[in-house]
This record gives structure tokens, sequence and C-alpha cells, in this order.
């Protein structure tokens, strides 16, 4: 079973919906739980991060952890075609060991 | 504040040639990786570091070597360049847990790498 399970998609959707991205996990000892977007032929770039469980907000950007059903989101709203990217969420614990979901490919059309 | 730089940005191999990717950050990060990316792979860790003069394997090792001679500088290393290579290049660096920071990773902007 692998650490972080991402679906692939992908995922298209109409300018100004509302995206939901999410990734599961097994490892109950993670910490701290990030999204990264990454335009084609870019790095990853950290979009947000969270510690433990909770809600995190940034502009349209939501981030969710639910420690309990080990499973995180990231909600867009108002969507925007510069929001097209693969989105991979990322956890890690208390080696500064990192554990990445494969990606999810979001296109937004105008 | 440049972040995490990589170089080369591009670089084009023939199969048993060498090279050296360079990894350089300027965050004062104590933690560095390199990880690869390919198409339904994912990231996958090739090797990091916990500090200067320090190295260790990560998932897919095989083929490369690493150095941390400073602080600031992670590099990898192909000593005999295979098709299988082929591939982006991406390092990262993150704060230790038990520094103040948070424990995410910041990326540098890949290297891509053909082997023919």
């Amino acid at each position: 079973q692998k650490e972080v399970e991402q679906d692939p998609g992908p995922l298209s959707v109409p300018e100004g919906a509302i995206v939901s991205l999410n990734c599961t996990y097994s490892n109950s000892a993670f910490q701290y739980f990030m999204w990264y977007r990454q335009y084609s032929r870019k790095g990853p770039e950290l979009l947000m991060y969270t510690y433990s469980s909770g809600n995190k907000e940034d502009g349209r950007f939501t981030a969710q952890v639910d420690k309990s059903s080990k499973y995180i989101s990231l909600f867009i709203r108002d969507s925007q075609p510069s929001d097209s990217a693969t989105y991979l969420c990322a956890m890690s614990g208390v080696r500064n060991q990192f554990y990445f979901g494969t990606g999810t490919s979001l296109t937004v059309i105008p | 504040n440049a972040g995490v730089t990589q170089t080369p940005k591009f670089r084009v191999l023939k199969t048993g040639q060498s090279m050296t990717l360079l990894c350089a950050q300027d965050m004062n990060h104590e933690y560095m990786y390199w990880y690869r990316q390919d198409p339904g792979m994912g990231l996958r860790l090739i090797h990091y570091s916990v500090g200067e003069g320090t190295t260790a394997k990560g998932e897919v090792p095989d083929g490369y070597n690493v150095s941390r001679l400073k602080k600031q500088n992670f590099l990898l290393g192909l000593e005999s360049a295979a098709p299988s290579q082929t591939s982006v290049y991406f390092c990262a660096s993150s704060y230790s847990t038990e520094s103040s920071g948070a424990n995410v990773l910041t990326f540098g902007a890949g290297s891509r790498l053909t082997v023919l």
C-alpha cells in the first residue's frame, strides 16, 4: 500500500467552478500536510501547508485535514484558467521524510 | 533571496558519459534532497542529506552519487549515464524538525536531463 494516494485525474472544470482535490494516507504519524502546484515544465511551488488537523484558508484556496479519516482536501473557489496545473499533495512526519501523491492534473476552461 | 537554484537547466548526454547537477540554497536549510520526476511515477527520492558532510540513500539511489561538502550546496552525480536516467531532476530543501521553521519543502526549478 502506498503511503499517499491521489487520484491523477485529469480534472477539467469550467471557469468559476469550485474544485475539490483530495488525498488519502496511511501513516498516522504525519504532522505536516502540504499542497504544491506545478505548472508545466516548472518546479513544484508550495501553495499551502497545514500543521496537524483543521482548516486553513488563503484567498480562494482552502486546505482541510481530517486526521481521523486520514484524508486531506484542497478546495479552489472561483477557479481561473491560471489555476490550470498539476496539484501535488505531500506529507511529512518527525523525521523530515516527505511522501507525495502522484499529482492531479487540473484544467480550468475559460 | 533566490531560494533553491539548480544548474544546469537542460542537458543532453550520451550513454556512458558522466555529469554533475548542482543545487544551491540560500535559506540556511539543514536538509536537502534530490528527486526525479517521471510521467505516471510522481516524485521519487534519490538521495538526501540531513546536514553538511552527511548523505543518505532514498528510494531510487542506484546509478547516482551525491556530496554535501558545504551546507548550502548539494551535488548529484551520474558516473555512467543510462537512458533510464532520462528524467527531470528536482532539488529541494527544508528546515529540520528541531528548528523553528515549518517542515515543508522548497523546490528548485528542475534540471531536464536526456540520455541518448
